[in-house]
């Protein structure tokens, strides 16, 4: 099956900093990723959607001056969690589609921790 | 709008019997249906899909799910469980129409599989 790859795994960072990170599909053209953002023990929320070469559709609710999602090739896209604040600190997941590809390939996530 | 319910947050089975973790959708026009299995601090793992076709789908590490439209059920069943299956467990649904291909999720099950 196709893989999606995210980095990193984990990243601790100082509130006020910036994080980006990256998810990447290494074997297959990913024109659409989204973004999810998970709080322990819940279900995935959507943060927003990327086609390859256009700007990201954020989902109500989700800032997109500080959560800056880049989807500049068919392989790779970048979530950046600009001036981080303790309240983002969650779980990031990434998944890419494309093509004839109707389902969507999960990355294995980001924890970010924002002390 | 599509949306996707699990009913139990939590399902415990004894290792060796049957298990069962349900789902309901409610969904305009014939969706696509997906299971996938998340373990902790990882990314979620595919587990089948329903596309079209017989309403049996079989999928990976024995698992399986009957798509049944009159009851707009999509339950998920494997004869014999294993300790090992003891994971968080998502439902979801994405239409056949738009190139987005946007997954709704459910609440997801938290499945314990005693020994």
């Amino acid at each position: 099956g196709a893989v999606v790859s995210q980095h990193p795994s984990r990243v601790i960072c100082k509130s006020g900093t910036s994080v980006k990170i990256e998810c990447r599909s290494l074997d297959f053209q990913a024109t659409t990723m989204f973004w999810y953002r998970q709080f322990p023990k819940q279900s995935l929320m959507l943060m927003a959607t990327s086609n390859e070469g256009s700007k990201a559709t954020y989902e109500q609710g989700v800032e997109k001056d500080k959560f800056l999602i880049n989807h500049a090739s068919l392989t790779l896209s970048t979530l950046t969690v600009t001036s981080a604040h303790p309240e983002d600190s969650s779980f990031y997941i990434c998944s890419a589609s494309g093509g004839y590809l109707y389902e969507q390939f999960f990355g294995p996530g980001t924890r970010l921790t924002v002390l | 709008a599509q949306s996707v319910a699990q009913p139990e947050d939590q399902v415990n089975v004894a290792e060796g019997n049957p298990l069962t973790v349900k789902c309901t959708y409610s969904v305009s026009g014939n969706p696509y249906l997906f299971w996938y299995v998340q373990y902790p601090n990882r990314g979620l793992q595919f587990l089948l899909k329903y596309i079209t076709g017989d309403n049996l789908v079989k999928g990976s590490y024995g698992f399986e799910a009957e798509f049944n439209k009159s009851q707009t059920s999509f339950h998920l069943k494997k004869p014999s469980a294993l300790v090992s299956d003891s994971a968080l467990y998502f439902c979801a649904v994405s239409p056949r129409v738009g190139s987005a291909r946007q997954l709704t999720f459910g609440s997801g099950t938290q499945l314990t599989v005693l020994p």
